[in-house]
């Protein structure tokens, strides 16, 4: 069983902070990696993926990947309330993998 | 271009009850997905299609759970008898390739 763990939350960031949510797996194979999402009563929604070790910047979002250390975050600055929801992280590998979530919520 | 379309969007029923959960995806994609969520269990996979043929069904957990696509713009996902442990919210997903998947927004289905 390919495993992709996250914490679960909920994690707490006042308005107009960094919110930085990890991801780990266990597949050393994986290649693709992909960070969705999801309000309450919503579906996943993508909003970021990344394929190579090192950063990559979309907008407010940052996707960093260690295929090393097996981890993949998702770097969210200027954090606003609008951002609070859940944060599904997905791993390639036979299939797409998805963990359980983060859930996150912006304070005012 | 439309996104993926699910239907019904809430569906309650009781158990012992056949319940049909439809999907069409985006135009032009050639994978549909369908998966499962739950507070316990989270997003899971429960089979998907790659041109209209099913490629994977290992998620899918009983034989009481039956997946069609008779065409490339229509799936249907059909639980047969449907059981209260069967609750959950059922996303269609569809996508070019296997990664980047785009989601319907899903059947919120209760059996009691």
């Amino acid at each position: 069983q390919k495993e992709v763990e996250q914490n679960s939350g909920p994690l707490s960031v006042p308005e107009g902070a960094i919110a930085s949510l990890n991801c780990t797996y266990s597949d050393r194979g994986s290649q693709s990696f992909f960070w969705y999402r999801q309000y309450s009563g919503k579906s996943p929604e993508l909003i970021m993926f990344i394929y190579s070790n090192g950063d990559k910047e979309d907008g407010r979002f940052t996707a960093q990947l260690n295929k090393a250390s097996q981890y993949v975050s998702l770097l969210i600055r200027d954090s606003q309330p609008s951002d609070s929801a859940t944060y599904l992280c997905a791993v390639m590998g036979y299939a797409l993998n998805f963990g359980k979530g983060t859930s996150l919520l912006v304070t005012p | 271009d439309a996104g993926v379309i699910q239907s019904p969007r809430h569906e309650v029923t009781e158990m012992g009850q056949e319940v049909t959960l439809r999907c069409k995806p985006i135009s032009g994609h050639d994978y549909l997905f369908w998966y499962r969520q739950t507070m316990m269990r989270g997003l899971e996979l429960l089979i998907y299609f790659n041109n209209n043929v099913p490629i994977d069904d290992s998620g899918m957990p009983e034989d009481r759970f039956s997946a069609k696509m008779p065409n490339a713009s229509f799936s249907t996902l059909k639980i047969q008898p449907s059981e209260p442990r069967d609750s959950a919210v059922y996303f269609c997903a569809s996508s070019l390739s296997l990664d980047t998947q785009y989601f319907g927004p899903g059947t919120r289905l209760t059996v009691l």
